[in-house]
């Protein structure tokens, strides 16, 4: 089955800087790399996806790459604010079969 | 936007006993639903995929005796934790799949005491 790796666990940037994690997944076969901003005892968020019939994908402030040779794809936040301070988990689906393998996700801090 | 909603957000029952979760689909219709376990500080594990209509399946090491999954109509699952015990304690979530985007219930914590 799949398995996705994210790193790194924790994350502090300064307000105003760029924050990047990165992730790999093992199946060639995933085609969909969600990522999500969990608030503690909430539901995950969308934040951005992309699929793998595209390289990289923004939107505002996010962006997301996705290197299917390499298979690994990565969240890039510029810009930092306070309340992007979060947990953020990536996950891979094969949209087929709808079912996701997350991350073990990065708790990101945003320092004022 | 299609909706999810799950049944009840928080929950505390005794050891030993069962406790039952609903995850509706609520305008839209879902021939699958799957559902995630949460542990504290940790990530979202897929734990079983229910089937409109048939058995769910369950990942590997999720003991489909304990996490009983019905899936009676195309906008309900319910999860039923028997025999619950403390270290089934964790937040419960589904999701279901609406126009290729994947919608989570708001997801439901249980506590075993």
């Amino acid at each position: 089955g799949e398995n996705v790796e994210q790193h790194p666990s924790t994350l502090s940037v300064q307000e105003g800087d760029s924050a990047v994690i990165k992730c790999t997944y093992s199946d060639s076969a995933s085609n969909y790399f969600p990522w999500y901003k969990q608030e503690l005892g909430k539901r995950p968020q969308l934040i951005i996806d992309i699929r793998s019939n595209v390289g990289e994908k923004k939107d505002q402030r996010i962006a997301v790459t996705l290197n299917k040779t390499a298979k690994h794809f990565s969240l890039h936040i510029t810009e930092t604010q306070p309340e992007d301070s979060a947990v953020y988990f990536c996950a891979a689906s094969n949209i087929g079969n709808e079912k996701l393998t997350f991350g073990t996700g990065t708790r990101l801090t945003i320092i004022p | 936007g299609a909706v999810v909603s799950q049944h009840p957000s928080w929950v505390i029952c005794k050891s030993g006993t069962s406790v039952k979760i609903e995850c509706r689909s609520l305008d839209f219709q879902a021939t699958t639903m799957f559902w995630y376990r949460q542990f504290p500080k940790q990530s979202l594990m897929l734990m079983a995929t229910s089937n409109e209509g048939s058995k769910a399946t369950y990942e590997q090491g999720v003991e489909k005796d304990k996490f009983l999954i019905n899936h009676a109509s195309l906008t309900l699952s319910t999860l039923t934790v028997t025999s619950a015990h403390p270290e089934d304690s964790s937040f419960y979530i589904c999701s279901a799949t609406f126009l290729d985007t994947i919608y989570f219930g708001e997801g439901s914590w249980l506590t075993v005491v």
